[in-house]
């Protein structure tokens, strides 16, 4: 079965600064995907980021990038420019190649940028 | 596109009592799915679907009973409700050609 750990259960950012949130998995698959998942006080869960496993070039959508080590089973999340609108809890997520349905969550990281 | 829709936001049950927790949407997907969010956890899969007149379990199914009569539509029935029941539920859809899934806004269950 597959487990995603995320060991930050909390973290602060001070506003325009960059922080790093760490993910760890571990599988047996070698084709999968990898999420992060922002959750806001709202409880609305957005899809941050995703990369997919085969793919060697990290991913990149605007100040969110990642750090894929697929040998290392890690994929943590860098936020550059922190802003006040990027606290909410933060999931990461595995789900394999082919199960669209199955998608296994880590316990989640509660960012707090701070002004 | 109203995207997935979840009702009702809120809900306070008593031991023992049924429900229907209901989920729609409106982007034709094939796939649908019921989340559990628990304190201090992330998302855990309950049952999901794969289309019309198809589920199967999750991870954590016991308790829980689903069908899927319509591709729309992806109900979750608490026949009897339990305390270790209280969490907040989300259902999810994705095409069966994309990867992402679009979840609702969930439910706030509390079973006394």
């Amino acid at each position: 079965a597959q487990t995603v750990t995320q060991s930050q259960p909390e973290m602060s950012v001070q506003e325009a600064e960059t922080v790093t949130l760490s993910c760890t998995y571990d599988t047996s698959e070698s084709n999968y995907y990898l999420f992060w998942y922002k959750q806001p006080p709202s409880r609305q869960m957005i899809l941050v980021i995703r990369q997919e496993a085969y793919k060697q070039q990290n991913a990149t959508e605007n100040r969110f990038s990642v750090n894929f080590q697929k040998a290392a089973k890690s994929f943590s999340l860098k936020i550059s420019d922190s802003q006040l609108g990027d606290t909410a809890m933060y999931f990461c997520a595995f789900m394999k190649t082919g199960n669209n349905n199955d998608m296994r969550f880590g316990a989640g990281t509660r960012l707090t940028v701070k002004p | 596109n109203a995207g997935v829709t979840q009702t009702p936001k809120f809900q306070v049950l008593k031991t023992g009592q049924s429900m229907t927790l209901q989920c729609a949407q409106d982007m034709n997907h094939e796939y649908m799915s019921w989340y559990r969010q628990d304190p201090g956890m992330g998302l855990r899969l309950i049952h999901y679907s794969v289309g019309a007149g198809i589920t199967d379990q999750g991870e954590v199914p016991n308790g829980y009973n689903v069908s899927r009569s319509t591709t729309e539509d992806f109900p979750l029935r608490l026949l009897s409700a339990a305390p270790s029941q209280t969490s907040v539920y989300f259902c999810a859809s994705t095409s069966g050609t994309s990867i992402e899934q679009f979840f609702g806004p969930g439910t706030r269950l509390t079973v006394l």
